[in-house]
């Protein structure tokens, strides 16, 4: 079974608005990773959280981790149409493998 | 610097037949890692190789799929007998390896496997 589940499974809005997509999972983490994937650059990391940490930045990207509640988000600000492409979380438990879920597909009209 | 490398990008082939997928990983990424992708659905863990250690085989769908990694660099996925249902995205992702915590994963372009 995925151990991450990515909400909503398609989002679409409009370039300028801020887009949120969320990821729950089951199991105790040591880290979650967020990757997002387009038929241009394939699948290409985004961030990574830590479990002992609570909220990260990365130019317009903001991702938070609930580990009380197994749930993260992602929040894109000032969105772009280049930002179109589907958004995976990954969850790492132990020190080997990540486990993914099957994706936000987020559209971004112009 | 270059970037995790598949080939073939594309191969069909006829249910029965054997495939060879190959993959370079990026130099001094000592962790590869298969997973497999279809149409519209999440990343599938395939298998996993940290340096000379034992392969973590555990996301093998079955023992048509074998995987082997010469000389700690590139790695060969070999599924034997196709069928229909082994169709998908086949990708290959390296990563610093090592006892910590997962690093993140660079990924390769992957190769789309379609039996006929």
């Amino acid at each position: 079974s995925q151990q991450g589940e990515e909400d909503p499974q398609a989002l679409s809005i409009q370039e300028g608005e801020n887009a949120t997509m969320n990821c729950s999972y089951k199991t105790s983490i040591n880290n979650l990773q967020w990757y997002r994937q387009n038929s241009g650059r394939g699948l290409v990391h985004l961030i990574l959280i830590r479990s002992n940490e609570r909220e990260k930045h990365s130019g317009r990207l903001r991702v938070t981790l609930d580990t009380s509640k197994k749930s993260s988000s992602l929040l894109i600000t000032a969105s772009r149409a280049a930002d179109t492409a589907s958004y995976f979380c990954a969850t790492g438990i132990g020190y080997s493998t990540l486990t993914f879920g099957k994706g936000t597909m987020l559209l971004v009209s112009p | 610097g270059a970037g995790v490398s598949q080939s073939p990008s594309n191969k069909v082939t006829e249910k029965g037949k054997d495939v060879e997928l190959r993959c370079d990983p990026i130099s001094g990424h000592t962790a590869l890692y298969w997973y497999r992708q279809s149409l519209g659905q999440g990343l599938e863990f395939l298998i996993y190789f940290q340096g000379n250690s034992a392969p973590d085989k555990s996301g093998l769908p079955s023992d048509r799929f074998s995987a082997e990694r010469t000389g700690g660099s590139v790695s060969t996925l070999t599924i034997q007998r196709t069928q229909q249902e082994d169709s998908a995205v086949y990708l290959c992702a390296s990563s610093l390896g090592g006892a910590g915590p997962i690093y993140e994963q660079y990924f390769g372009p992957g190769t789309r496997l379609t039996v006929t």
